[in-house]
């Protein structure tokens, strides 16, 4: 069965540190992958999705970046962390039913405060 | 205007009241899903669904592409139920997989 990992699950980082949230994928080949943030009071907001190794697409312009190096790892980072980057953030994954919709995964998630 | 609107934003109901969440968009989609989640945070997917009605236990999801709109319901509620519903749409001509999300709904049974 396919299971999503993601650490660590908290994290208190002052500003200007950097930042590196992993995401590992287990069970499933060529799956694409999401990151996500909830800011508090707010909806999920899609970061970064990726269709592939080295295939990475933003969503959202901001001082976060994000790397696949693996087929089934996401890595989501900064170099200098905001008081913005605050919250809740979550990696997902999905591969194509046989209907061609795309069931989402998502992984127990990291809440992030930035001091 | 959000792409993506849920009613209520908080609903409170004593245990076993039948609980109706609704969700409204804006643009056309190829699916919509619920998911659900609970305190810690943790988020799971309830359903996913293009048309007409899906049923799991106590749940109950319909949608109406013509109207754009769509709700979950839960029958015979219980205190375990308390959590975020969320839902969330794929729009057609959108990238592989993503979604836009509503803010959620967040329900508290009560015993």
């Amino acid at each position: 069965s396919q299971t999503i990992h993601q650490w660590p699950a908290t994290l208190v980082q002052p500003v200007g540190s950097p930042l590196s949230l992993e995401c590992t994928v287990e069970g499933t080949s060529n799956p694409n992958l999401y990151w996500y943030r909830q800011a508090a009071g707010r909806g999920l907001q899609l970061l970064f999705y990726s269709i592939g190794i080295d295939q990475i697409s933003s969503e959202v312009p901001q001082n976060l970046s994000a790397s696949r190096p693996q087929d089934r790892q996401f890595i989501l980072s900064s170099k200098k962390l905001l008081l913005s980057d605050s919250g809740f953030y979550l990696c997902a994954w999905s591969v194509p039913t046989s209907g061609g919709a795309y069931e989402q995964y998502f992984g127990p998630g990291t809440r992030l405060t930035v001091t | 205007k959000n792409e993506v609107e849920q009613s209520p934003q908080n609903l409170t109901a004593q245990e076993g009241e039948f609980i109706t969440i609704n969700c409204s968009y804006s643009v056309g989609i190829s699916a919509l899903h619920w998911l659900q989640q609970h305190p810690g945070g943790g988020i799971v997917s309830l359903f996913m669904l293009s048309s007409g009605k899906k049923k799991h236990g106590r749940l109950i999801a319909t949608i109406n592409i013509q109207e754009k709109h769509s709700s979950l319901h839960i029958t015979a509620s219980h205190p375990r139920d308390s959590a975020v519903y969320i839902c969330a749409v794929r729009p057609y001509g959108g990238s592989q997989g993503n979604l836009i999300f509503g803010k959620g709904t967040k329900l508290s049974v009560k015993p």
